[in-house]
């Protein structure tokens, strides 16, 4: 069973609209949780990361959060654009050098 | 360089042929690894290089797949007798210590096995 789960697995959104993403994980020891964005056909691009001590971290209009205590976190992407296009992966990092990734969510945003 | 860079970014290779997959990380990063994509999921852990060493295979399926580092730096994905389910986009990352930190990923291999 992967260790880390998101939802939705796919969403469309309005050009200028807003939209939060949701990440659930049980990897345990847990030392820190990326947000990536995966354009089609590149590898993925960090956004956010966040240890078990930090509870928000912003990025542009994107704004993570993470409950430690809930092991959640979520995306919030503000005022979408074109570019917002993408597949966005949560990602564990272990206390090693693994990292767990989610199965991601798909992003598309019209105008 | 700059980035990670893989090459090829696309290749096509028969059922039970040979595949290279080259990776180049950025220089100076002593950690390196290999993942697995495959269609509409996350990538799957297969080998992380610290310097030239095999630091951890235990993602490699099978023993069709090698990975080797030799200089510490490029590091070259095998796979022998491909398989049509070998088909995915293998991605590769590097990260500056032996503790990961900052990962930098290429944009891919995308491999089909036809």
């Amino acid at each position: 069973k992967n260790q880390v789960e998101q939802s939705p697995q796919s969403l469309i959104i309005l050009e200028g609209k807003n939209c939060t993403l949701q990440c659930n994980y049980t990897v345990s020891p847990f030392s820190n949780l990326r947000w990536y964005k995966q354009d089609t056909g590149r590898g993925p691009v960090s956004l956010t990361i966040m240890t078990f001590s930090e509870n928000t971290k912003s990025n542009g209009r994107y704004t993570a959060t993470l409950d430690a205590d809930t092991k959640q976190s979520s995306l919030h992407i503000t005022a979408s654009q074109l570019s917002d296009s993408a597949s966005y992966i949560c990602v564990c990092r272990s206390n090693d050098y693994k990292l767990s990734f989610g199965a991601g969510t798909t992003v598309t945003v019209r105008a | 360089g700059a980035g990670v860079s893989q090459t090829p970014s696309n290749k096509v290779t028969e059922k039970g042929k040979y595949v290279e997959l080259r990776c180049d990380p950025i220089s100076g990063h002593t950690a390196l690894y290999w993942y697995r994509q495959s269609l509409g999921q996350g990538p799957e852990f297969l080998i992380y290089f610290q310097g030239t060493g095999a630091a951890d295979d235990s993602g490699l399926p099978n023993d069709r797949f090698f990975a080797v580092r030799p200089e510490g730096s490029v590091s070259t994905l095998k796979i022998q007798r491909t398989e049509r389910g070998d088909s995915a986009v293998y991605l590769c990352a590097s990260s500056p210590g032996e503790r990961g930190g900052g990962y930098t990923f290429g944009s891919g291999t995308r491999l089909t096995v036809v």
